[in-house]
């Protein structure tokens, strides 16, 4: 029982064009989500955040969106370049106090030139 | 002047054996981490240190053991390894409670038992 899924595995994208990457969750008490990106290789560097009282944050070429009723967040860059051909996880907070997080399974992008 | 190392990078070993990874953050850190990447591409925390304390301690079998000699520096043994072990290891650290604060994380240790 997954609590963050991540349903695209993969995802192609024209250079210049948006890419949106999308995750869903389930548990009601996550109150912060992030994401990372990972190079082949190396370890997941973070990205991006936006806290569960927000709806969207936005950051350079990258912008997260978070649909709480839905339990939805999605993360869009504009304009995608072939540098941002990596692997993206979604991750969530949970409220307790050990603030731990659970990652969704990733989704590849991959952009092309 | 890496800021979360991990050593070995690779490790192939057989079943039944007990082997150690060795994980340095240079960040200052006080929360340091152990995930387990598994063959579905999951990140899965295994075991969270704050200043030497263990505070997260996820359903792991006690054949994996942390072991924090001190802040910089958080290894994971683990003794008589099976098949199911493979995977990659991430260790990871951050300035305080992950999710408050941004999680710096390793290159990875792959795990094979053979």
């Amino acid at each position: 029982d997954q609590q963050v899924k991540q349903n695209s595995p993969s995802l192609s994208v024209q250079e210049g064009r948006i890419s949106i990457l999308n995750c869903d969750y389930t548990n009601s008490m996550f109150d912060y989500f992030l994401w990372y990106k990972k190079y082949p290789a190396e370890g997941p560097t973070f990205l991006i955040s936006i806290s569960s009282i927000k709806d969207k944050n936005e950051d350079g070429r990258f912008t997260v969106f978070l649909n709480k009723s839905a339990k939805h967040l999605s993360l869009h860059i504009v304009p995608s370049q072939p540098g941002d051909s990596a692997v993206y996880f979604c991750a969530a907070r949970s409220s307790g106090s050990a603030r731990q997080l659970t990652f969704g399974s990733g989704t590849q992008l991959t952009v092309l030139p | 002047d890496t800021a979360v190392s991990q050593t070995p990078k690779y490790l192939v070993t057989q079943m039944g054996n007990d082997k150690s990874i060795k994980c340095e953050q240079n960040l200052g850190h006080d929360t340091m981490y152990w995930y387990k990447q598994d063959s579905k591409k999951f990140l899965k925390i295994m075991f969270s240190y704050n200043n030497k304390e263990l505070i997260i301690n996820e359903t792991v079998p006690n054949r994996f053991s942390p072991k924090s000699p001190d802040k910089a520096h958080l290894n994971l043994h683990i003794n008589s390894l099976e098949l199911g072990d493979s995977a990659v290891y991430f260790c990871a650290s951050s300035r305080g409670l992950a999710g408050t604060y941004e999680q710096y994380f390793g290159p990875g240790t792959r795990l094979t038992v053979t």
